[in-house]
Formats: structure tokens, C-alpha cells, sequence
């Protein structure tokens, strides 16, 4: 069936430097990516999103791409701080009433 | 931004006993919330489509009547989890949006589920 997933289930960096996270997704379809973060215990936090019209979108230190053609996600952290440390989770909205995918996840480890 | 927020954040109840676990939209209202179970280092699963005034849309494989949902207000959504058993045991999460094409969707702080 239809799924989004990530190349790397785990993500070490340095403190500054910059951390790139990777998603792919195989529903053509979808026309709305979002960029979660999940803390241990806790929600899902809205990050950055992006709409298929779109192939570049930036925040507060954070960048998402998007690549249709090979259907890839990505988010950029720049100065990765200790405090980015968590589950970093990409989805889609299925355009099904709303319903969201969400990829498998990627932890994200900062050192000091 | 908008608050979603679950009550309560942990529970312990013992197995064959229910479950009531609320989701809550705080400053908007919300005709659909969405709930989702989550296992330890995993992603989130959906569960089902809880919409306001009708029935819940369960996902394949999801027990309706083991998972009842109730959306009877705009603003609050209810996941009972029915005769509990240990492999119930999880963390729920609920979300919910302003827009009906829930593309901002907010979620809740989680439920730890814990079936002894």
C-alpha cells in the first residue's frame, strides 16, 4: 500500500553543525508534506510544511525540500543545538479526508 | 498555535477494565479529530477518523468495538480502550485541525497506556 518512509533511522551530529534529514514517499498524490518533531513522552510538534506547488520552503533554521520527480523529502537543520535532540517524522496528507502518513522516523542524537 | 490537549497522560488500569481517554481542541473546534497509537520506537499508526455527530472511520485491522470513539461535541473526542489486556499497552495520540482538509493538524501531549 501507499507509505511514506525514511533512509535513516538513526542521525548523529555536533553541536553547530548541520543535520540533513531524508524521507520518501510513494504516494504521487499527496499534495501536502509536513515535518513533525516528537520529544520522548510527548506529541508530535509541528516543524515546517511544504505544498507540492513548492519545491523549497524555509523557517527559523530549518529548510524542507521537495523532489517530485523522485518523490523525496528533506529537512535541514542548520546549528543543530542539543536541544534539536528527538524522533523527527515526515507525513503526508493522503488528500483522504485529511487522514496524514507518517514515515517510520528518524532519531536525531546532538553532542555537545 | 492551537491547543489540542489529552487527558490523562498516564493511566495504569488493570486487565478486563475500560479506558476513557479525551482529546480536547481548547481554542478552535474541530469536525474531525484523528487518533493514532504509537509503540516504542515506532511511527504512529492511525487508528481512526473520528468525526463529529457520526460514526468513527476505523482503519483495517483496528477493533471498533474494542476502540470506541465518540466525537459528540466540536471540541472533544473520547478513545475507549474496552477490556484491557496488556497488549493494549501503548501511547495514544489524538490530533485535530481547524480545517476540515486538516492540513495543520495539531496534536495532543499523548496517553501512556499501561495494562497490568
Amino acid at each position: 500500500g501507499e507509505s511514506v518512509g525514511l533512509h535513516l533511522p538513526t542521525l548523529s551530529v555536533q553541536e553547530g553543525d548541520n543535520s540533513i534529514i531524508n524521507c520518501a514517499y510513494s504516494n504521487s498524490a499527496s499534495d501536502y508534506f509536513i515535518w513533525y518533531k516528537q520529544e520522548s513522552g510527548k506529541g508530535p510538534q509541528f516543524i515546517i510544511d511544504i505544498r507540492s506547488n513548492m519545491d523549497k520552503r524555509q523557517g527559523q533554521r530549518v529548510t524542507v525540500l521537495l523532489n517530485k520527480t523522485v518523490k523525496h523529502l528533506s529537512l535541514q537543520i542548520a546549528a543543530t543545538q542539543p536541544g534539536d535532540s528527538a524522533v523527527y517524522f515526515c507525513a503526508e496528507n493522503s488528500n483522504q479526508g485529511g487522514k496524514l502518513i507518517f514515515g517510520q522516523g528518524t532519531e536525531l542524537s546532538v553532542k555537545p | 498555535g492551537a491547543v489540542v490537549s489529552q487527558h490523562p497522560s498516564r493511566v495504569i488500569c488493570k486487565s478486563g477494565t475500560s479506558v476513557k481517554i479525551e482529546c480536547r481542541s481548547l481554542d478552535f473546534q474541530a469536525t474531525t479529530m484523528f487518533w493514532y497509537r504509537q509503540f516504542p520506537k515506532k511511527s504512529l499508526m492511525l487508528m481512526a477518523t473520528s468525526n463529529e455527530g457520526s460514526k468513527a472511520t476505523y482503519e483495517q485491522g483496528v477493533e471498533k468495538d474494542k476502540f470506541l470513539i465518540n466525537h459528540a461535541s466540536l471540541t472533544l473526542s473520547t478513545l475507549t480502550v474496552t477490556s484491557a489486556h496488556p497488549e493494549d499497552s501503548s501511547f495514544y495520540i489524538c490530533s485535530a485541525s481547524p480545517d476540515r482538509l486538516n492540513t495543520e493538524a495539531f496534536f495532543g501531549q499523548g496517553t501512556r497506556l499501561t495494562v497490568v
